[in-house]
Formats: C-alpha cells, structure tokens, sequence
C-alpha cells in the first residue's frame, strides 16, 4: 500500500501567518491528492482536489501544489477560523491512505 | 447537490457485529464509488474499504480483509458497511463518503459506534 508521510503533525502559528503543510507518498501518484480539513465533531471538508483545484466555495487563501510524490498545502494568511486539523488524502489505488494529520493551534 | 444520511449511534458487545448505512439523496448514486472512513476517538482518518454501486465490485483495506463487507442497494441509494468480530478498538465514528476523482466533497454526518461488554 501506498504509504503518505504527512509533516509536520502539529504547528503553532499566529492569525496572518502564511503556513505550508507537506506530503510524501511512497511511489508516484500523479495529483491524485486531496486536503481536508477538520474541526471536531464534525465530517472532514474538501479544500483542494486533485492536489491543486480549489474546491468551489473554499476562500483563495488556500491552495495546493506538488505532482508524483511531492504535495503541499499553503494558508497564506491564517485566519481564526482555519485553526483546525488537516489531512491529505491519496486516491490514485485502492487502499487509499491519508496521511497521519496536522493540528494547527493558535500560538 | 448529493447528500449523505447516515443511520444512528450503535452501541455494541464485543464479538458481535455492526451494519451503518449511508442512503444517498438528490445525485445519482450508482456512478460514483462510496468510501468508508472510520476514526477512533482521539485518532486519525482510516479508510477502510470502498464500493462502486453500479458494478457491486468492493476493495478492502488488508486491515479489515475478511472482517468488513461493503454493499451498496441501487434501488435505495443506500450503501452499507457491516463490520464483524468487533472488539474495544473498533469504537469510532464511521463515515461514508462520495468519490468523484480525488473530490471527496461528498461526507456523511459520521455515525459513532461503541463496542463495550
């Protein structure tokens, strides 16, 4: 199975701080990658598909890149609503896998 | 716009099984794969299997091979996951989601099950 090393698995960071979330898959995916986010209690909610498509309705300052093994998500100014904890998501074979999560705390 | 309804909180014995189901509404069902995501308390996103409706072909994480089965009725839209020999660790919320090329916008509202003698 592919394996999706996500990092870093937490980040403290301030209200208009730019942050950048990566993963690595284990052997070549194209861009067949997804984000989410998640907040407790609650379902995970797409933000980027095919590892750079910003999905309708998410606001610009999310965004995606990275193609094959390489992806990274970008915030480019936090806000308090984006305190939360982020997931990629490897769709390219079955099993899929995600990666182990980020927790993005208020500093 | 597709959604998701998830059947409720199950509160299980240990050895016994569970079946949670996800009926699908305002989209078309068959056409698109239903994945099964679980996530322990605490813990992070699992996928666990995957079924497309209009072929009735499923795949399995190793994880769950011979005690998850996935099954999908086209003529309610309705997908299942039935998950067998459960034990204390299996306790997690279990949701189902739409796949539409790496576009997973599509989630259940997760249903919490709870494996406890």
């Amino acid at each position: 199975a592919i394996q999706m090393t996500q990092s870093p698995s937490s980040l403290s960071a301030s209200v208009g701080d730019r942050v950048t979330i990566t993963c690595r898959a284990s052997q070549g995916i194209r861009n067949d990658l997804g984000w989410y986010q998640q907040k407790p209690g609650k379902a995970p909610k797409l933000l980027i598909y095919a590892a750079s498509s910003l999905q309708s309705g998410v606001p610009s300052r999310f965004s995606g890149s990275g193609s094959g093994t390489d992806f990274t998500l970008t915030i480019s100014s936090l806000q308090p609503e984006d305190f939360a904890t982020y997931y990629c998501l490897q769709d390219y074979n079955p099993p899929y896998t995600f990666g182990q999560g980020t927790k993005l705390e208020i500093k | 716009q597709v959604q998701l309804v998830q059947s409720g909180a199950e509160v299980k014995k240990p050895g016994s099984s569970v079946k949670v189901s996800c009926k699908a509404s305002g989209g078309t069902f068959s056409s698109y794969a239903i994945s099964w995501v679980r996530q322990a308390p605490g813990q992070g996103l699992e996928w666990m299997g995957r079924i497309i409706p209009i072929l009735g072909i499923a795949n399995y994480a190793q994880k769950f091979q011979g005690r998850v089965t996935i099954t999908a009725d086209k003529s309610t839209s309705t997908a299942y996951m039935e998950l067998s020999s459960l034990r204390s660790e299996d306790t997690a919320v279990y949701y189902c989601a739409r796949e539409i090329s790496s576009s997973w916008s599509n989630w259940g509202q997760g249903t919490l099950v709870t494996v406890s003698s």
